[in-house]
């Protein structure tokens, strides 16, 4: 069966440092991957999607980068976290029309 | 532009009451519709989905949503609410053109007081 872990689960980063989250996928090969973000009372909002290894595709012009080095990993990044980064972070992948499976999500506050 | 629109932000229910969440959409043709819940912390689950025919589908948990085209809308219900249904819900949107992305909305909380 098909599973997605996304780590760490919290996240407490300092204003400035980087940023790396890590979402894998089992079970499935050439998924399609995204990374959502839901801030308070704003629903999710889609940063990045990836279609294959290499392809990305930014949502939203911000701070943040993601990369696809491997078929069932997609990597979320910040080289300087701002305080407007904090949130609650979401990946998900979707395999034809069933729509998306999420992962558990990583709360991240940046002090 | 396409967008789903739930005008509910907060609904609170007594347990044992019947919920309906509501969901409107505009699109030219005919969507993917889903439901999603999220439990606080958590990642979300999906609910049910409708790509075509019956428009009333059922899904887990004792949930189920109806398509009315006319109305652009896909509103969840369930007859019965449990304290344990208490969460967030979001109605999501695929198009047809592009099945790559779905488009959510800003989510319903749902309090269920005993």
């Amino acid at each position: 069966s098909q599973t997605i872990h996304q780590w760490p689960a919290t996240l407490v980063q300092p204003v400035g440092s980087p940023l790396s989250l890590e979402c894998t996928v089992e079970g499935t090969s050439n998924p399609n991957l995204y990374w959502y973000r839901q801030a308070a009372g704003r629903g999710l909002q889609l940063l990045f999607y990836s279609v294959g290894i290499g392809q990305i595709s930014s949502e939203v012009p911000q701070n943040l980068s993601a990369s696809r080095p491997q078929d069932r990993q997609f990597i979320l990044s910040s080289k300087k976290l701002l305080l407007s980064d904090s949130g609650f972070y979401l990946c998900a992948w979707m395999e034809g029309l069933n729509g998306y499976t999420f992962g558990s999500g990583t709360r991240l506050t940046v002090v | 532009a396409q967008s789903v629109t739930q005008p509910d932000i907060h609904i609170t229910v007594s347990e044992g009451a019947s919920l309906e969440l509501r969901c409107n959409y505009s699109y030219g043709a005919t969507p993917y519709l889903f439901w999603y819940v999220q439990s606080p912390g958590q990642g979300l689950q999906l609910l049910l989905k409708y790509f075509s025919g019956d428009t009333l589908v059922q899904g887990i948990k004792g949930f189920e949503a109806e398509f009315k085209r006319s109305q652009s809308s896909f509103n969840l219900r369930k007859p019965s609410v449990h304290w344990s249904d208490a969460a967030e819900y979001f109605c999501a949107v695929g198009l047809s053109y592009n099945t790559d992305k779905l488009i959510f909305g800003t989510g319903t909380r749902l309090q269920v007081f005993p």
